[in-house]
């Protein structure tokens, strides 16, 4: 059984320019999840899906930012005309809907570190 | 809103001390409280969870017991050991929502 894995996991990228990020759920998972995380701090919520749907997406999810999840599997995370303040680890999790319900637990990925310069 | 609130760190031990890493949390109803691990250079990975009151997760000689009268999940482990050194988030899965809750997470340095 795989985990959840993610690509790539470094990008340095100059200011401006477009980065897209992949995650690839636990296969059984239809839950999924983007978060993001700077030196220091906790995970920070940016969406989830549930299959294809985007179910939730926080305020910090920028008209800069789009994340898909086209057919329920992979998902992608865009970010347009990155700037210094987008550099952070940006990590993937995936979840069942089966058993728990809310206390479902979710399994993170390594994580993609972004670098604006 | 939901909130988790962690003390901070580091949290320095030598090894085989006594680990108490305290959280609480604010949420409505009843949320289900984990807490989990991060390595250097890793993703987070699940250490323990509790889905109601009175519940004790315990994993790995960790353990934390939801209490729902002081509102903490607070995380125990009788003895430490140098490869427990990590940064360890408590977080909450609030009824209603698929969003988890972080705290700010505790470091952890366990002295040979």
């Amino acid at each position: 059984d795989t985990g959840v894995s993610q690509d790539p996991r470094h990008k340095i990228t100059k200011r401006g320019q477009n980065v897209t990020f992949r995650c690839d759920p636990i296969s059984e998972h239809n839950r999924l999840y983007w978060y993001r995380q700077t030196l220091g701090q906790g995970p920070e919520f940016l969406t989830y899906f549930q299959n294809e749907a985007q179910l939730e997406k926080s305020r910090l999810l920028s008209d800069r930012f789009s994340a898909e999840r086209p057919k329920g599997s992979f998902s992608t995370l865009e970010i347009q005309r990155t700037e210094q303040g987008d550099s952070a680890m940006y990590l993937c999790a995936s979840s069942s809907t089966a058993g728990q319900g809310f206390g479902n637990t979710i399994y993170f990925g390594e994580g993609s570190w972004l670098t604006v310069v | 809103g939901n909130s988790v609130t962690q003390m901070e760190g580091p949290v320095t031990l030598s090894e085989e001390a006594f680990l108490t890493i305290n959280c609480t949390y604010t949420a409505t109803g009843y949320p289900s409280l984990f807490w989990y691990v991060q390595y250097p250079g890793e993703g987070l990975q699940l250490l323990l969870k509790a889905t109601k009151a009175d519940d004790k997760g315990s994993n790995k000689g960790f353990e934390a017991t939801y209490r729902k009268e002081t509102t903490s999940f607070h995380l125990e482990k009788g003895s430490v050991q140098v490869s427990d050194s990590a940064v360890y988030f408590c977080a909450l899965s609030a009824s209603g929502t698929y969003k988890y809750i972080f705290g700010t997470g505790t470091r952890l340095k366990v002295l040979a």
